[in-house]
């Protein structure tokens, strides 16, 4: 059974730091992968979405890469907002079935 | 239009009441999602609708009751809830994988269901 897990499960940061989000996943047969933003009480805002075929996905701020072998994706944002503040998910498309399993996500905080 | 809408916002109910929740997408998608998200959680798949045949269920209880009329909306029946069952109901859609490549989820703004 898939299992994905985000580290770590907090983060607070001053404002204009560089920081990265990871997220692990234990099954390597994807078919893509997904980051998506939540704010409190909120849907889901999709980020960035990378095939299985793929190695990064970039869009303004943030970069998401993609390690399928290893099991690994990190979501890097430059030059954090206080905007940035939300919970960040990961989630994987299994290569089988139609359906998303999500990690627990990344709670974070960025300090004016 | 990549927008899902869900109605209502918020929802209060008693425990023998019958009501509705209601997804729409107009992006052509033909799977779409029920999720159950407790605070401080992510999102609990239970259903999944491919071209408007219940493909997952997962086990849900009977008191939540899903509908596909067509392949624009979704509802999600709700009768005699339990207090515990107070969550944000998410709906999503995407592509099937047999549609395209690329399988994008797009979630709508969820309903707060309280049950009281």
């Amino acid at each position: 059974k898939q299992e994905v897990t985000q580290i770590p499960a907090a983060l607070s940061v001053p404002e204009g730091e560089n920081l990265v989000l990871n997220c692990s996943f234990t099954d390597s047969a994807i078919y893509n992968l997904q980051w998506f933003r939540q704010d409190p009480g909120k849907g889901l805002t999709s980020l960035l979405l990378i095939q299985s075929s793929q190695r990064e996905q970039t869009s303004g701020r943030l970069n998401a890469s993609l390690d399928k072998s290893s099991g690994r994706s990190t979501l890097y944002i430059a030059a954090s907002q206080p905007g940035d503040s939300a919970t960040y998910l990961c989630a994987v498309f299994l290569a089988y079935g139609q359906n998303f399993v999500f990690g627990p996500g990344t709670r974070l905080s960025v300090l004016p | 239009d990549t927008e899902v809408t869900q109605t209502p916002k918020h929802l209060v109910m008693g425990m023998t009441n019958k009501k509705s929740l209601k997804c729409e997408q107009h992006m052509g998608h033909r799977a779409m999602y029920w999720y159950k998200q407790k605070a401080k959680k992510p999102p609990e798949l239970m259903f999944v609708y491919s071209y408007e045949k219940l493909s997952i269920n997962e086990s849900v209880p009977s008191r939540f009751s899903p509908e596909c009329p067509n392949s624009s909306l979704l509802n999600l029946h709700l009768h005699a809830l339990q207090p515990e069952d107070s969550a944000l109901y998410l709906c999503a859609s995407s592509p099937d994988r047999g549609q395209e490549v690329r399988v994008e989820q797009y979630f709508g703004p969820g309903t707060r269901l309280t049950v009281t």
